[in-house]
């Protein structure tokens, strides 16, 4: 049962344009979600992350945004670069299990 | 501050073999999760330890097990690998509960069950 969904296996986006992930959950006990980036070779990084008492977060280029009756939360990349490319994970904590649930990933290509 | 690091990087079992995975946390991190990684399924938690105590499991057989030392040093250790073990294994450290404070990701593990 996969709580945490990411529909998109992939995106391709031009640098300079805007870049949108998405990200649904069936949980409606998680409230608190969060954005990972994974380079190949490397761990995932985190990103930035949304508390449900918000509906926005924003970080420089990254602005995650909430939907909490629709169970959607994105992340906008503006402007996209080169260097952003690669998988994007989303991953919702909260409930009673403690424990962080990641999505299947985004692989996000951004071609110059 | 060292990052999170994890041993030996690459490795190469045969199935019905056993291998055990270490991952040392970040100076000061309690908490480490263990996470498999495969294309596709994604990043799937395995187990979380925080002080030596098991915290929380994933939806993984027996034969996925770990550990976790007094220095905060963990081992994760798979018996009798299937060749559907072959994974890249996560493991993430932070100072407290996963998902309640930030998470430090290591390199991985990269596992290849022939």
């Amino acid at each position: 049962d996969q709580q945490v969904k990411q529909n998109s296996p992939s995106l391709s986006v031009q640098e300079g344009r805007i870049s949108i992930l998405n990200c649904d959950y069936t949980n409606s006990m998680f409230d608190y979600f969060l954005w990972y980036k994974k380079y190949p070779a490397e761990g995932p990084t985190f990103l930035i992350s949304i508390s449900s008492i918000k509906d926005k977060n924003e970080d420089g280029r990254f602005t995650v945004f909430l939907n909490k009756s629709a169970k959607h939360l994105s992340l906008h990349i503006v402007p996209s670069q080169p260097g952003d490319s690669a998988v994007y994970f989303c991953a919702a904590f909260g409930g009673s299990n403690y424990k962080l649930t990641f999505g299947k990933g985004t692989l996000l290509t951004v071609n110059p | 501050k060292a990052g999170v690091t994890q041993t030996p990087r690459y490795l190469i079992k045969t199935r019905g073999q056993q291998v055990t995975l270490s991952c040392s946390p970040i100076s000061g991190h309690r908490s480490v999760s263990w996470y498999q990684q495969t294309p596709g399924q994604g990043l799937q938690f395995l187990f979380e330890y925080f002080s030596e105590t098991q915290r929380n499991k994933g939806n993984f057989p027996g034969r996925f097990s770990g550990r976790q030392f007094s220095n905060s040093r963990s081992e994760m250790n798979v018996s009798t690998l299937e060749l559907g073990d072959s994974a890249l294994y996560l493991c993430a450290s932070s100072w407290g509960l996963a998902g309640a404070s930030e998470q430090f990701f290591g390199p991985g593990t990269r596992l290849t069950v022939l």
